[in-house]
This record gives C-alpha cells, structure tokens and sequence, in this order.
C-alpha cells in the first residue's frame, strides 16, 4: 500500500475558478505535512506546510489538514494559467523523511 | 544564497559505466537528502544524512547504488555498473533539520544510460 495517495490527474479548472486538489497518506503518526509545486522540467519547490488539524491560509493557497480521516488538501483561489504545475503532497515519516506522493497535474485554462 | 547546488546537470553514458553525482547543500543546513524521480515511480528517497551520517538508506535500490558526505558541503551518489533502468532525474534537497523544516531541492541531474 503507497503510503501517501495523490489522484494523478490532469486536473483542468478555468482561470479565476478554485482548484481542490486532494491527499490521503497511511501513517496515522504523521505530524507534519507539505505541498511542493513542480513546474515541468523543474524542481519541487515548498508553497504551503501544515501541522494542526483544521486551515491554513497563504495568499491565495489554502491548506487543510484532518488527521482523524488521514486527509491533507491544498485550495487554490483565483487560478491562474501561471498554476499549472503538478502539486506533490509530502508527509513525514517516521518523525525525519518526507514521503511524497506521485503528483497531480493542474491544468488552468484561460 | 547560491541554493543547493547539483552537477552535472545532464548526463549520458552507456550501460555498465560508472556515474557520479555531486551535490553541495545550503551552507548551515544539517540534514540531506537524495531522491530519484521517474513518471512511473514518481520522487523517492534514496538516503539521507544527518550531519554527514548516513541515517537511512533504505531506499537504495540495489548495491549498484553508494552515497558519500565527507563533509557538511559536498555529497556524492555512485552508480557502478549503471543500467538503463536508472534513467531517471536525481534530485539532491538540503533541510535545516530533517522533518520539521522544508527540504530545498537542487535543480538535479536528468542522467540518461544507453
């Protein structure tokens, strides 16, 4: 069983709508979990971590964590072109490595 | 800050060579990490270190596979043979302490085995 669990999309939303992007992971010790941005050809870079069950909002990303359904999702408001990207979800493991998921494409059309 | 910074940034060789990847980590961060990319494996973690000891190595693949740190600024990955399943970009990421801080990532290395 993957340890942590990412839909691979392509994800397609309109420019300006809200993209849900969804993550589910197996370690019900997991204390910290992470979204990495990956444009093509590029390395993941770090855009939202949370710790604490409930939201976390940065600009127009929003983080939600619920550790009793073992569910982290990432609220993208206001799309734009410039998002599409594919978005790692990364939980830790064992208290020191990342586990990441396999990515979902977004796709954001104009 | 220079970032992480990884060489070579391609490389292509043929079955049964040796490959050699290097990887400096921002200076100060303690902890580092290897990781192989594929579409169909997506990123996994190789090893990593804490404080130029290696902590786990679990993801290694094969023996083919070492990693060296001899000091806090320059860390190496060795493919010997290398096989062309091993095509894949391997990316080096530093962290200022291993699973509470966010990982930096190093523009990796896209390696290419004929």
């Amino acid at each position: 069983q993957k340890e942590v669990e990412q839909n691979s999309g392509p994800l397609s939303v309109p420019e300006g709508a809200i993209a849900s992007l969804n993550c589910t992971y197996s370690d019900r010790g997991s204390q910290s979990f992470f979204w990495y941005r990956q444009y093509s050809g590029k390395s993941p870079e770090l855009i939202m971590f949370i710790y604490s069950n409930g939201d976390k909002e940065d600009g127009r990303f929003t983080a939600q964590l619920n550790k009793a359904s073992q569910y982290v999702s990432l609220l993208i408001r206001d799309s734009q072109p410039s998002d599409s990207a594919t978005y790692l979800c990364a939980v830790v493991y064992n208290t020191d490595k990342l586990i990441f998921g396999t990515g979902t494409r977004l796709q954001v059309f104009p | 800050d220079a970032g992480v910074i990884q060489s070579p940034r391609h490389e292509v060789t043929e079955m049964g060579q040796e490959v050699t990847l290097r990887c400096k980590p921002i200076s100060g961060h303690n902890s580092l990490f290897w990781y192989r990319q594929t579409m169909m494996r997506g990123l996994e973690l190789l090893i990593y270190f804490n404080n130029n000891v290696p902590i786990d190595d679990s993801g290694m693949p094969e023996d083919r596979f070492s990693a060296k740190m001899p000091n806090a600024s320059f860390s190496t990955l060795k493919i010997q043979p290398s096989e062309p399943r091993d095509s894949a970009v391997y990316f080096c990421a530093s962290s200022p302490v291993a699973g509470i801080y966010e990982q930096f990532f190093g523009p990796g290395t896209r390696l290419t085995v004929l």
